[in-house]
């Protein structure tokens, strides 16, 4: 049974950088076509996805925030850690990670962790 | 970045009834393999995302036969057969051809 949960602070302040980790287990992050992503949803908003990282550590990023965003891998902790610099108020949000299945061209998410609220306030 | 419009954005149903959520993307999603990267999620209340449909027309395990995923072109539909008040929540389609992977607006079905 595949299992991810998301872990970080509830609160950090305008400007600081926040650090958020995806702990899994059922699945290893050195199987092909495993990845892990990340998806946020501001309160009372629609979903929007953030960063991906494969079994063979490529990385994507949402192009408008690729410049604030690192995903990482640490494959003997299973945990998948992304850190976003610089955050905003606007960046309130449940942070969501997820299991993707990836064969070749097709995948999805399945399943997604419960999610954490982060809120960032002064 | 590849647009994903959904509608409608409120669909109150009766229990019983057929629903229907439209998905439409800004251009086509058929990857180099024929298949329709277009995915279908269900968001209950005050819970997480779960899989109900991947690749245009596929159920994810578990998810009940009355619900079906159908493409024509750029277009994508969910269908619900006979509506349960299991079935409440908001549904996002999500496209899967490239990244940025982008969602729709979520359509919140409610039993009337």
């Amino acid at each position: 049974q595949i299992t991810v949960k998301e872990s970080g602070p509830p609160l950090v302040k305008p400007t600081q950088t926040l650090t958020l980790t995806c702990t899994f287990s059922g699945f290893s992050l050195t199987t092909t076509g495993v990845a892990v992503g990340w998806i946020r949803q501001p309160p009372g908003k629609a979903l929007e996805w953030l960063a991906l990282i494969f079994w063979d550590d490529d990385k994507r990023y949402r192009p408008s925030l690729k410049s604030r965003l690192t995903i990482t891998k640490d494959t003997s902790k299973n945990q998948v850690v992304l850190t976003m610099t610089n955050m905003d108020p606007v960046d309130t949000a449940t942070y969501y990670c997820a299991h993707r299945t990836q064969y070749g061209a097709k995948g999805w998410f399945d399943p997604w962790g419960p999610g954490t609220l982060v809120t960032v306030s002064s | 970045d590849i647009v994903v419009t959904q509608s409608p954005l409120s669909l109150p149903v009766t229990p019983g009834e057929s629903a229907s959520i439209s998905c439409r993307s800004s251009q086509s999603l058929v990857n180099s393999n024929g298949y329709n990267c277009l995915d279908w999620y269900l968001q209950k209340p005050g819970q997480s995302p779960q899989l109900l449909i991947y690749l245009g027309s596929n159920r994810a395990s578990g998810v009940p036969d009355r619900l079906s995923g159908s493409a024509s072109g750029t277009d994508f539909t969910l269908k619900i057969s006979r509506v349960e008040a299991e079935d409440v929540g908001v549904y996002y389609c999500m496209q899967a051809l490239q990244t940025p992977y982008t969602f729709g607006q979520g359509t919140k079905l409610e039993i009337k």
